[in-house]
Formats: structure tokens, sequence, C-alpha cells
């Protein structure tokens, strides 16, 4: 089976960075999605990563390394919108490569 | 349409009622998903569609539970005599292409989900 751990919650500064962690253990690996999930809202894309280093996109960057099942998202210069869920996805050959989530990273932003 | 979009976006059940939940993919997207998602938690795999075929329904949790996509566009999420673990946010989910070992995987768009809650 699939297994993906990630912190429940995490407190951070309005703009600081914060580096959120997923560690998972899966077989078949095909990629990893990073969503941010506002309360109430649909889980939308942050960023994907397949091959191992990292990705930037704006604000938000994302690192791999498949070799030890790890992966985290950064957030620069954080901002109060910020504050929501961010849920760590793997994805798995087969079954139209459905995603397998960790539980979600609570981020709360403060002044 | 712009996104996905479900219906209702709340349901209120009574115990042992059916419900029918409803999903709009985005326009032309091959793969079809469904999850459930219970509170605090990530959302968890129920089934999959590639058109109006439907290839995996491994994460279904009962015989209770059954979806279609008869024309290959929109999905219906059907629940019989629901019950009280049944209550959850239900989210759809579209990707363009069909997946499998050919072929990387896609960015999955979400619906906003329908939030069901059973009394």
């Amino acid at each position: 089976g699939q297994n993906i751990d990630q912190p429940t919650e995490m407190t951070a500064t309005e703009g600081a960075i914060v580096q959120i962690n997923c560690t998972y253990q899966t077989s078949g690996f095909n990629g990893l999605f990073w969503y941010q999930q506002h309360a109430g809202e649909a889980p939308t894309f942050l960023s994907y990563n397949v091959l191992d280093g990292l990705e930037e996109k704006g604000r938000f960057s994302s690192f791999l390394s498949r070799s030890k099942g790890y992966s985290y998202l950064l957030l620069k210069e954080l901002q109060m919108k910020d504050s929501a869920s961010y849920l760590c996805a793997v994805s798995t050959w087969g079954g139209g490569n459905k995603l397998t989530f960790g539980t979600g990273t609570q981020l709360k932003v403060e002044l | 349409g712009a996104g996905v979009s479900q219906s209702p976006r709340y349901k209120v059940a009574k115990r042992g009622q059916d419900v029918a939940l409803r999903c709009d993919p985005i326009s032309g997207h091959v793969s079809l998903f469904w999850y459930q998602q219970a509170l605090g938690q990530g959302p968890e795999f129920l089934t999959y569609f590639q058109n109006e075929a439907q290839l995996d329904k491994s994460g279904l949790p009962s015989d209770r539970f059954f979806a279609e996509r008869p024309e290959g566009s929109v999905s219906t999420l059907k629940i019989q005599r629901t019950q009280q673990e049944d209550s959850a946010v239900y989210l759809c989910a579209s990707s363009r292409h069909g997946g499998g070992r050919a072929r990387l995987t896609e960015t999955q768009y979400f619906g906003p989900g329908t939030r069901l809650l059973v009394l």
C-alpha cells in the first residue's frame, strides 16, 4: 500500500519562508503533487515533480528526491492568504494515475 | 466549462435515504475521478473513469456506492441506504487524458465538492 506522511500543523510569520515536508513509501511512483486547499473549497494545483530536483514557480517551489521518498514545498514571502491546508499527493501507475493524499498540513500565517 | 462543477454543494440526508451527487468535468477531459474527504483528512480515492468506462472502483467502500458516466462526460455518484459514516465531502476531479504506463501522470483539477451530512 501507500504511506504518505506530512506534519499536521505549522505556524509561520507573514513575510517569512516556510518549508512543508512530505515523506512517502509507494510502489509504481509516477509523480508527486502539491495542492492547496482553503477551508470549504476545492484543492487547487500548486506543483508537480516527477524527476529529482527543484521546481520553482513564483513564490512556491517544490523539491523531490525519489531515492529518499522525500519532497518539500517551500513558500516564500508568506502572505496571510497562504493560510490553508497543503496536501502532498503521490501518483501511481495504473488506475488513471490516481492520487494518494497525505492528511494535509494546516499552515497558519500570523502577523 | 471553466472548471469542474458539482451539485448539490450541500446535502443533508436521513439515515437510510439514497443520494445522488453530480459532477460536470472540464469539457473534453477524458479522465474523471471521485474522492471522499473526511473532516481533517486528505481526499481518498473512490473510483476512476476513462471516458464512459469505469476502470478502477477499488476505493468504493461498500456495494452501497455506485458511480456511472454513461456518455463519457457528466458523472453521478450514488449512495444507497446512507449511513452516518458516509458523512464527508465528495470531490470530483478531471484530467485531460487517460492514464496508463505509456503516459506520465497529468494534473487533476478538482471541483468544489459536495458536503454530505447523514443524520
